[in-house]
């Protein structure tokens, strides 16, 4: 089982609409979690983090995070066609008896935007 | 915001030669540095964690005599790929960890990632 799932896509969405990004986690001791997004070619941007159970809502993106189902995902509303990227899943978690920490990454899930 | 440098970009070079990838912190110190491998269409892969002034951790499966990393300083890390060869061939990404009130908002940890090198090994 990979430490972090997520669908590759991709996920086609019209304009305007809601694309729904979903990422599993197998680390129940993970702490931290983040979405990524990432054009072709280029590093990573973040655009959301999460820390506690529930929602947290940030313009036209939403993170949802659920511990007990080790679940986490992300909402974007009204769909635009520069949104279509893939997203990336990572988890963060304690290594090295707490002195350190690191991103594990899922493979992202592919995201098309459709006009 | 924190601004994490990468250089060079792109990079061909021929089987067999070393290829050097610098990362800089621009705007902070960065006591950690992350070094990833992202192959098409995977996703990132963590090759090994630098701390500044030690030796690098390496991931399980990543040769440390073939990917060397020296992080000398609190800006910069430079991995270097000894002997290239073809199935080295890779987006080698970069980030630095920025702690609390060094170019991370609300005083959380940050991650900031260079901008990436694309490495093709011929």
């Amino acid at each position: 089982q990979k430490e972090v799932e997520q669908n590759s896509g991709p996920l086609s969405v019209p304009e305007g609409a809601i694309a729904s990004l979903n990422c599993t986690y197998s680390d129940r001791g993970s702490q931290s979690f983040f979405w990524y997004r990432q054009y072709s070619g280029k590093s990573p941007e973040l655009i959301m983090s999460i820390y506690s159970n529930g929602d947290k809502e940030d313009g036209r993106f939403t993170a949802q995070l659920n511990k007990a189902s080790q679940y986490v995902s992300l909402l974007i509303r009204d769909s635009q066609p520069s949104d279509s990227a893939t997203y990336l899943c990572a988890v963060k978690r304690l290594v090295y008896g707490g002195a350190t920490n690191k991103l594990i990454f899922g493979t992202g899930t592919l995201l098309a935007v459709q006009p | 915001g924190a601004v994490v440098s990468q250089h060079p970009s792109r990079v061909i070079c021929k089987s067999g030669t070393s290829v050097k990838i610098e990362c800089r912190s621009l705007d902070f110190q960065a006591t950690t540095m992350f070094w990833y491998r992202q192959f098409p269409k995977q996703s990132l892969m963590l090759m090994a964690t630098s701390n500044e002034g030690s030796k690098a951790t390496y991931e399980q499966g990543v040769e440390k005599d073939k990917f060397l990393i020296n992080h000398a300083s609190l800006t910069l890390s430079t991995l270097t790929v000894t002997s290239a060869h073809p199935e080295d061939s890779s987006f080698y990404i970069c980030s630095a960890r920025a702690l609390g009130g060094q170019g991370a908002r609300g005083g959380n940890e940050k991650l900031f990632f260079g901008s990436g090198t694309q490495l093709s090994v011929l």
